[in-house]
């Protein structure tokens, strides 16, 4: 059974930052593309990250890129995003979501993890 | 403001026919497959249309997807009231190098 668990969300500061962890197994975690999307309170669906299964390509929404960083450990089975210098607007619950083809065709969710940014 | 365009909600009786359209450009539709997705309150996405109209496994065939130009279109027939979401079309923008939502339907089975 395909899951996708994150971690690493809480409560930060305007200006901090936080890294989430998606912890992938019941498949072949260094065959897929992977990405970041986020959901902010009461609002639709954003797509913050890309990255492809070797991690050599990687594409960020503009509202994020030069804060946050995605990579990945397929030895760990694991994604990540480092999220800096993070702002009010950032506070959304954050996805990692499998992409069965690299055209954010997103087979997979997990269950989100919630980053409030907030003094 | 979202690159791709949905209705914001839509309404229909039980056992009726919905559709929900999704507007985008020939960087994003017009030249890539379409994806849709359903969000059951409180819950994670699903996916329940992929490149423009197949199911994947285990989702009935009440619903189904279409796509013509630069617009993709999401059917839903014999609603019933489990099928109260919302719903989001997404794409990769070849143009742009980045992925993309509609803003999301509201599905509201009267």
């Amino acid at each position: 059974e395909v899951q996708l668990v994150e971690s690493g969300g809480g409560l930060v500061q305007p200006g901090g930052s936080l890294r989430l962890s998606c912890a992938a197994s019941g498949f072949t975690f260094s065959s897929y593309e992977m990405n970041w999307v986020r959901q902010a309170p009461g609002k639709g669906l954003e797509w913050v990250s890309y990255i492809n299964s070797r991690g050599n390509i990687i594409y960020y929404a503009g509202s994020v890129k030069g804060r946050f960083t995605i990579s990945r450990d397929n030895a760990k089975n694991s994604l990540y995003l480092q999220m800096n210098s993070l702002r009010a607007e950032d506070t959304a619950v954050y996805y990692c979501a499998r992409d069965r083809t690299g055209d954010l065709l997103v087979d997979y969710w997990g269950q989100g993890a919630l980053v409030t940014v907030s003094s | 403001q979202s690159v791709l365009t949905q209705p914001p909600s839509v309404s229909a009786a039980p056992g009726q026919k919905v559709t929900i359209s999704c507007s985008g450009s020939s960087s994003n539709i017009g030249n890539n497959y379409v994806s849709w997705y359903q969000q059951l309150p409180g819950t994670a996405p699903k996916l329940l249309i992929y490149d423009n109209n197949k199911r994947p496994s285990g989702i009935p065939d009440r619903f189904s997807g279409s796509k013509s130009g630069t617009s993709a279109t999401l059917g839903i027939t014999g609603l019933q009231t489990g099928d109260e979401a919302d719903y989001y079309c997404g794409i990769w923008d070849s143009s742009l190098s980045v992925g993309v939502f509609g803003g999301g339907t509201k599905l509201t089975v009267l």
